[in-house]
């Protein structure tokens, strides 16, 4: 079974600074997605980023990015320049990806790291 | 991105009653849809995978007589919550997938999210 771990469960930043979540995962599967997904207290989930893994170049959406290392599982989110509104929980998650129909793949989430930013 | 419209936002509902949710893809067509229960401060939980024209399967732990899903068109699931009871206060969160122009998956859009509170 696939599990995702997070092990922080806060994280606190300066505005403007940087901050590195992390995220690592289990599986057997050799081709997946990976996520990062923010939940503001509106509990809107909003896709920060995305990461597809036969590729080996790291995801990046603007001042988001990620570092993935396919052979240690492992999938941190980079914040940079944080900003008062990056203030969320982000959660980390897995999607197995299914080539021959049936059921598409669920999302298999993390627990969740709170971020926090102080002024 | 594609748009989720969850509905409704927030209900208050009394003990032994029913309670519906709507989870409409407004801009595509979704061949299967998720739903979760999110806790105050948990990760989102996979109850039950919805997919269009056929049964739902529902998680480990999941009362399936006590949480209908029905999938009566590539656009709309519901989740009714029959003879509801405190314990199933909670927050609950659609999504949606659908299959791309190639055979791969693609990310999963998120309602907006329905608080239950059982009275």
């Amino acid at each position: 079974a696939q599990t995702v771990t997070q092990s922080q469960p806060e994280m606190s930043v300066q505005e403007a600074e940087t901050v590195t979540l992390s995220c690592t995962y289990d599986t057997s599967e050799s081709d997946y997605y990976l996520f990062w997904y923010k939940q503001p207290p509106s509990r809107q989930m909003i896709l920060v980023i995305r990461q597809e893994a036969y590729k080996q170049q790291n995801a990046t959406e603007n001042r988001f990015s990620v570092n993935f290392q396919k052979a240690a599982k492992s999938f941190s989110l980079k914040i940079s320049d944080s900003q008062l509104g990056d203030a969320a929980m982000y959660f980390c998650a897995f999607k197995p990806l299914l080539l021959y129909g049936g059921s598409q793949g669920n999302l298999i989430f993390g627990k969740g790291t709170k971020l926090s930013v102080k002024p | 991105g594609a748009v989720v419209s969850q509905h409704p936002s927030r209900v208050i509902c009394k003990s032994g009653t029913s309670v519906k949710i709507e989870c409409r893809s407004l801009d595509f067509q979704a061949t299967t849809m998720f739903w979760y229960r999110q806790f105050p401060k948990q990760s989102l939980m996979l109850m039950a995978t919805s997919n269009e024209g056929s049964k739902a399967t529902y998680e480990q732990g999941v009362e399936k007589d006590k949480f209908l899903i029905n999938h009566a068109s590539l656009t709309l699931s519901t989740l009714t919550v029959t003879s509801a009871h405190p314990e199933d206060s909670s927050f609950y969160i659609c999504s949606a997938s659908f299959e791309g122009s190639s055979s791969r998956n693609t990310e999963a859009f998120f309602g907006q999210g329905t608080r239950l509170t059982v009275v």
